[in-house]
């Protein structure tokens, strides 16, 4: 089974903190995304990545960056986090038209 | 701007019954269509996908895809509790990208 590591189940964080969000996957997959959840929004992408050091913006990149340097990591950057990240953060990876193999999640909470 | 769309519910149905959910999507170019289901608290999981017009069946799982109409429908059959759970609807609008509609909460009553 593909396994995608999210490195934190729940963080705090303070106002205007820099913030690094780690994901992992274990099946070679080209392709890599960062989702954000939140209710009534459902999921919206934020950046995702088709190969190592590539990335595309998704629906909502502002106040975030991403870093691919391995094919099997992608991080999510949180420049300086605010009030209104506080969400449950979504890695997924995929072999295209597979679908998404999603991680755990990160349960972030700016204060 | 692409758009899935799904009813919230929740959709409540008794145990043994055919749960019935339904998804729309605006993008003619579409190509690919998941079904995934979240349980609360948990990461959505994979459960089925369809890409050709019709019907395709994986145990008490129905999905049924026409394009004409832009609908993706998923029929649980012999519902049971343990798949009361939010499903989200997804659609590719490109190689790589996907868009997911809010989901439906279904309840399966014992």
């Amino acid at each position: 089974d593909v396994k995608v590591t999210q490195s934190s189940r729940y963080l705090v964080k303070r106002t205007g903190e820099k913030v690094f969000l780690e994901c992992v996957q274990d099946m070679d997959h080209e392709n890599m995304f960062w989702y954000r959840q939140d209710p009534g929004l459902g999921l919206r992408l934020i950046y995702f990545s088709y190969d190592v050091k590539m990335k595309e913006k998704g629906d909502i990149p502002e106040g975030y960056s991403v870093s691919r340097e391995k094919k099997e990591r992608f991080s999510l950057i949180l420049e300086s986090a605010s009030t209104s990240q506080t969400s449950m953060y979504l890695c997924a990876s995929m072999a295209v038209d597979y679908g998404y193999t999603f991680g755990s999640g990160t349960r972030l909470t700016v204060v | 701007q692409k758009e899935v769309e799904q009813n919230s519910g929740p959709l409540s149905v008794p145990e043994g019954a055919i749960a019935s959910l339904n998804c729309t999507y605006s993008d003619r170019g579409s190509q690919s269509f998941f079904w995934y289901r979240q349980y609360s608290g948990k990461s959505p999981e994979l459960i089925m996908s369809i890409y050709s017009n019709g019907d395709k069946e994986d145990g008490r799982f129905t999905a049924q895809l026409n394009k004409a109409s832009q609908y993706v429908s998923l029929l649980i059959r012999d519902s049971q509790p343990s798949d009361s759970a939010t499903y989200l609807c997804a659609v590719n609008v490109g190689t790589y990208k996907y868009i997911f509609g809010t989901g439906t909460r279904l309840k399966v009553l014992a």
